[in-house]
């Protein structure tokens, strides 16, 4: 099935450990988009790209990277976990184009202790 | 920063009550998109408006986008179980390239 697929749904981080996640969309959106979701703090954007090799900063860069290599994938990756990054990862991916909005993928809850 | 903030936070409703929520942006929007994301879930696209005083409908569903393009409102009539889950509103500064920037979200609880 089409859509935006991330992995992993769930991870547990020790602080100081980095790792790597995942996002893939086969829908050919030039627009992806890593948001991050905690409680009362509604959708906060971590960093987003408009084309592969095109990348930019959202809200709440600090601690993540990213990079667009190609089209389908923008994986996030955080370099030395802390507890303030526990949270909901969403990815999201559109057209660039008006009337589209974000196809979102089902999160990745991540938890460091 | 660019903000938007929705209120109320919570609602909590009769089922066939109506339901209103609003969202204010700091600046001046070039387009506003609603989505909805049910418990556990991840946010759904429901619409994009673009003009100013634009009104769109999806059955029970009124969108609005303010004159100044500053806000907009989302109404439910006769509210269902079904309704359940929060309203995020989302939207592009005019001039402020490609970010999407969603508002706190509204989270709307239908009771029988």
């Amino acid at each position: 099935n089409a859509g935006v697929t991330q992995t992993p749904k769930f991870q547990v981080l020790k602080t100081g450990q980095s790792m790597t996640l995942q996002c893939a969309q086969d829908m050919n959106h030039e627009y992806m988009s890593w948001y991050r979701q905690d409680p009362g703090m509604g959708l906060r954007l971590i960093h987003y790209s408009v084309g592969a090799g095109i990348t930019d900063q959202g809200e709440v860069p600090n601690g993540y990277n990213v990079s667009r290599s190609t089209t389908e994938d923008f994986p996030l990756r955080l370099l030395s976990a802390a507890p303030s990054q526990t949270s909901v990862y969403f990815c999201a991916s559109s057209y660039g184009r008006e009337g589209y909005g974000y196809t979102f993928g089902s999160g990745t809850r991540l938890t460091v202790v | 920063g660019q903000q938007v903030m929705q209120i109320p936070q919570y609602q909590h409703v009769q089922e066939g009550e109506d339901f209103t929520t609003y969202c204010n942006s700091s600046t001046t929007l070039s387009n506003i998109q609603w989505y909805k994301q049910r418990p556990g879930g991840h946010p759904v696209f429901l619409i994009q408006l673009v003009k100013s005083g634009e009104v769109k409908k999806q059955k029970r569903l009124t969108f609005q986008f303010g004159e100044a393009k500053k806000n907009s409102s989302l109404h439910i009539t006769a509210t269902q179980t079904t309704d359940v889950g929060t309203y995020f509103c989302a939207g592009r500064v005019t001039g402020g390239g490609n970010k999407l920037t969603f508002g706190t979200g509204t989270q709307l609880k239908v009771e029988l």
